[in-house]
């Protein structure tokens, strides 16, 4: 099974402030990787797939990069509705299989 | 837009069979995207994936759970359905029914989630 882990597992941080989130996985994943977002009570968002590829709707202040094991996911300036718990997670073999989450929250 | 609502008891005794239906709406799961499947999320933790079917009639389901998953469709219905045999308090877990249907491998499409516990 490929071992997704995120890097940190929560922040605190601003509004307004760059957010910076890491995925790397335990071996090589192409570019298949997905971003996820969410917030409690609800279920998970898609924000990002294919590694760097914006889903519909999602704001361009997020931003992802990244190929073969390391990955990153960018807020660049965080907005109050951003506060949410982030998971990558990998479609290249089966099982899928997600990070553990990034929990961000209000500093 | 494409619709997820899963549905089925809240509550499942050890050694039962969890049975869960996720029903479709503003879309045709016969005629439209990739696959349907399911994840859950044990309390506190991280998300796990279960299985998927493609539209082909493919499943392909997680080997830690698979000699106690099935998931079907049901076309005529509009519906996909898990069965989980043999629980214990460890299946305990919110399962969202999901679907890769408007973007390729990935769940760009979620149910609400269904809070299941397994308790006598």
């Amino acid at each position: 099974d490929i071992q997704m882990t995120q890097s940190p597992s929560s922040l605190s941080a601003f509004v307004g402030d760059r957010v910076t989130i890491t995925c790397r996985a335990s071996q090589t994943i192409s570019t298949y990787l997905n971003w996820y977002q969410r917030k409690p009570g609800k279920a998970p968002k898609l924000l990002i797939y294919a590694a760097s590829s914006l889903q519909s709707g999602v704001p361009s202040r997020f931003t992802s990069s990244g190929s073969g094991t390391d990955f990153t996911l960018t807020i660049s300036s965080l907005q109050p509705e951003d506060f949410a718990t982030y998971y990558c997670q990998q479609s290249y073999s089966i099982p899928l299989t997600f990070g553990g989450g990034t929990k961000v929250d209000i500093k | 837009q494409v619709q997820l609502q899963e549905s089925g008891p809240g509550l499942v005794k050890p050694s039962q069979t969890l049975s869960l239906t996720c029903t479709v709406s503003g879309g045709s799961i016969s005629s439209g995207g990739y696959y349907w499947g399911w994840i859950r999320q044990h309390p506190g933790k991280g998300l796990e994936w279960i299985g998927y079917m493609y539209n082909s009639g493919s499943t392909f389901y997680n080997a830690s759970l698979k000699s106690r998953i099935t998931i079907s469709v049901d076309t005529s219905e509009n519906q996909i359905s898990l069965k989980l045999t043999s629980v214990t308090a460890a299946d305990t877990a919110v399962y969202y029914c999901v679907s890769s249907y408007g973007v390729k491998d990935a769940f760009d499409i979620w149910g609400q989630g269904t809070m299941v516990t397994v308790s006598s």
